[in-house]
């Protein structure tokens, strides 16, 4: 699998938009970018995920360079709920069907202030 | 419909001893995938399992081991605990059917060794 390179952390502003970057340089023709989050505590969360055009769902905009080397997870409007590590995972398949792995590195740990 | 339940949600076991943990996946979901989470290894996959067959493993010893049933209930078991065994154990379930392939995680099994 691909590896990724994420910021460490990065801080936003209540109500403004959160835009987290992921670099994959070595992604393959037959991978996807996914996004996952996880609030302290919980099991990460899925958010979206794509294979080259940018998608959007009522969580979260996902925007892949037309290369796919990198692509940028935006929250429009974050909130302090949207407090979490955000994981940017690139697979062979959606959800995992490289038979149920998806390889986490350390994230983005995203503080949301009011 | 109910999400990914893992059972217990906290346990403390002494070394040597040995644990199993389950996971009850979304309905209708035959893939289920073991992850553990430590604060200096992040999320590692363990194992996944569909249709009762073990299809996928990571990188640890064979004291780490798990089963699936036919109604895609999954348990994980670690036989002769080590401190270091001490983590958070997550379970996810995915459909795998086309277009809903996203994993699910459960809120996972955070397990003490003393």
């Amino acid at each position: 699998d691909a590896k990724t390179t994420q910021p460490p952390s990065m801080d936003c502003a209540e109500g403004r938009a959160a835009n987290l970057p992921c670099n994959h340089s070595t992604i393959s023709g037959n991978e996807y970018v996914y996004w996952y989050r996880q609030i302290h505590s919980q099991g990460p969360q899925y958010i979206i995920h794509g294979l080259k055009n940018n998608e959007t769902n009522e969580m979260a905009s996902l925007i892949i360079t037309e290369d796919r080397k990198s692509s940028t997870l935006i929250l429009p409007h974050a909130t302090l709920r949207d407090t979490a590590v955000y994981y940017c995972i690139v697979s062979p398949r959606a959800g995992g069907t490289s038979y149920g792995k998806l390889t986490f590195g350390q994230g983005t740990i995203l503080t949301v202030h009011p | 419909k109910a999400g990914v339940t893992q059972t217990p949600r906290y346990l403390i076991k002494t070394r040597g001893q040995q644990v199993t943990l389950s996971c009850s996946p979304i309905s209708g979901h035959r893939s289920v995938s073991w992850y553990q989470q430590t604060p200096g290894q992040g999320l590692q996959f363990l194992f996944e399992y569909f249709s009762e067959t073990q299809r996928n493993k990571g990188n640890f010893p064979g004291r780490f081991s798990g089963r699936q049933f036919s109604n895609s209930r999954s348990e994980m078991n670690v036989s002769t605990l080590e401190l270091g065994d001490s983590a958070l154990y997550l379970c996810a379930s995915s459909s795998l059917d086309r277009g809903n392939t996203e994993a699910f995680f459960g809120q996972g099994t955070r397990l003490t060794v003393v």
